[in-house]
């Protein structure tokens, strides 16, 4: 059984911090990752993808990688209140002969003014 | 660009009815379709994906069931909805290789009353 772990928080930031937010999965056999960024009552939308270990920069959100320790993270810099959302961690690997997807249950994030 | 189109938006349905839900795909061929259902506060349970036309893989036993007719469609059925069935469903695509993120529809909104 695949398994991807998010803390479902709500993490706290407020307006211009940095957010932090964590993900683990347990099959060492994963090869992408996708930090997906969901509105209530919205579907979900892609904010990062990743996968090579170590980081990736795109505008205010950086992706970082270890596979030997089986993590990925998202950092968002000068968050903001329109940053508040649900963000899903997503990973694929090799499944029965297909990519099959896994995503953790998410991560709340409330950015205060 | 790839679009998937998903309806309806959002449904309230007697316990004991049938469901059917529909999503088509434009702009490629031959996609990998997911559905997947979040309950309130959840993450992304996945139901079914399909890899072609009659091809379908239940990661669930529910009491639910999909069908594939078409290349660019997939249906989501029940012969007769429960409480537990309500939920925001959505429809996804995936490539079959490993490396592309998920595009998402926009999601049906289903209350089984």
């Amino acid at each position: 059984q695949k398994e991807v772990e998010q803390n479902s928080g709500p993490l706290s930031v407020p307006e211009g911090a940095i957010a932090s937010l964590n993900c683990t999965y347990s099959d060492r056999g994963s090869q992408s990752f996708f930090w997906y960024r969901q509105y209530s009552g919205k579907s979900p939308e892609l904010i990062m993808s990743i996968y090579s270990n170590g980081d990736k920069e795109d505008g205010r959100f950086t992706a970082q990688l270890n596979k030997a320790s089986q993590y990925v993270s998202l950092l968002i810099r000068d968050s903001q209140p329109s940053d508040s959302a649900t963000y899903l961690c997503a990973v694929r690997g090799e499944w029965r002969g297909s990519y099959i997807p896994t995503f953790g249950r998410g991560t709340s994030l409330i950015v205060h003014p | 660009s790839q679009t998937i189109h998903q309806w309806p938006a959002t449904l309230v349905q007697p316990v004991g009815s049938p469901l059917s839900l529909e999503c088509t795909v434009e702009g490629t061929s031959n996609p990998n379709l997911y559905w997947y259902r979040q309950a309130a506060g959840r993450g992304l349970q996945l139901l079914f994906y399909s890899v072609g036309i009659g091809q379908i893989s239940s990661e669930v036993p529910q009491n639910l069931s999909a069908s594939r007719p078409q290349d660019r469609q997939f249906i989501l059925s029940s012969k007769k909805l429960l409480l537990s069935d309500s939920g925001f469903y959505l429809c996804a695509w995936w490539a079959s290789y490993r490396i592309t993120e998920a595009f998402f529809g926009q999601g049906t909104r289903l209350t089984v009353v």
